[in-house]
């Protein structure tokens, strides 16, 4: 079983919703990232979290926001997505930005 | 930007048999990850390499970190049909916590 978990694990939503998506690490990482990954391709670094302050955003949408409420929980909130919005999203945490990332299995998200 | 370069693409082995994968760059890395995705699940780090020359064992898994600092490779030996997957590379080269993946190694196993 993975350390780093994430709900739901399945979310079909329409491009006019709002939802989020959460992850949760009880592992005293310090470091906390989301991933977008397509099928059957790497994932995709999407944001990271440092000492719960936004460290790294790679040019992703603005309707994608993410949000870091405590040094165990991480957060990504969604509206008005596209249906090449689809993917596989993955979190994953570390100790330091440094150290390997450990990854949850993902919210599969699916946009009508 | 940088990129890795990762082979094979896939790979259809019998049970048994050892297993090789590589990846390679053109830009230098501090350290080396090796992950295993299965189906519906997210990638599973296998080993961690931190030193050019390092050679690390996980139980079948032996993965080195190049001499060079651009490459690192993977071998499975005696492969078993739980080994099926995908095997991601991975490359860091600062602190800021982002990683480089490679396209992946599909691997099947006939039993």
């Amino acid at each position: 079983d993975t350390e780093v978990t994430q709900t739901p694990k399945h979310l079909v939503m329409g491009m006019t919703n709002k939802k989020s998506l959460k992850c949760e690490q009880h592992m005293g990482h310090r470091a906390m990232y989301w991933y977008k990954q397509k099928a059957k391709k790497p994932p995709e670094l999407m944001f990271v979290y440092s000492y719960e302050k936004l460290s790294i955003n790679e040019s992703v949408p603005s309707r994608f926001s993410p949000e870091c409420p405590n040094s165990s929980l991480l957060n990504l909130h969604l509206h008005a997505l596209q249906p090449e919005d689809s993917a596989l999203y993955l979190c994953a945490s570390s100790p330091y930005t440094r150290q390997p990332q450990h990854f949850g299995d993902g919210t599969r998200l699916s946009i009508l | 930007g940088q990129q890795l370069n990762q082979s094979p693409q896939s790979m259809f082995i019998q049970e048994g048999e050892d297993v090789s994968m590589n990846c390679t760059s053109s830009s230098i890395f501090n350290t080396w990850l090796w992950y295993k995705q299965d189906p519906g699940e997210g990638p599973v780090l296998l080993i961690a390499l931190y030193k050019a020359g390092e050679l690390t064992s996980n139980g079948r898994l032996t993965a080195q970190f190049g001499i060079t600092r651009k490459d690192s490779f993977l071998n499975i030996s005696a492969s078993i049909p739980s080994d099926v997957g995908i095997y991601f590379c991975a490359g860091q080269t600062s602190n800021t916590g982002k990683l480089i993946f490679g396209q992946g190694t599909t691997l099947q196993v006939k039993p």
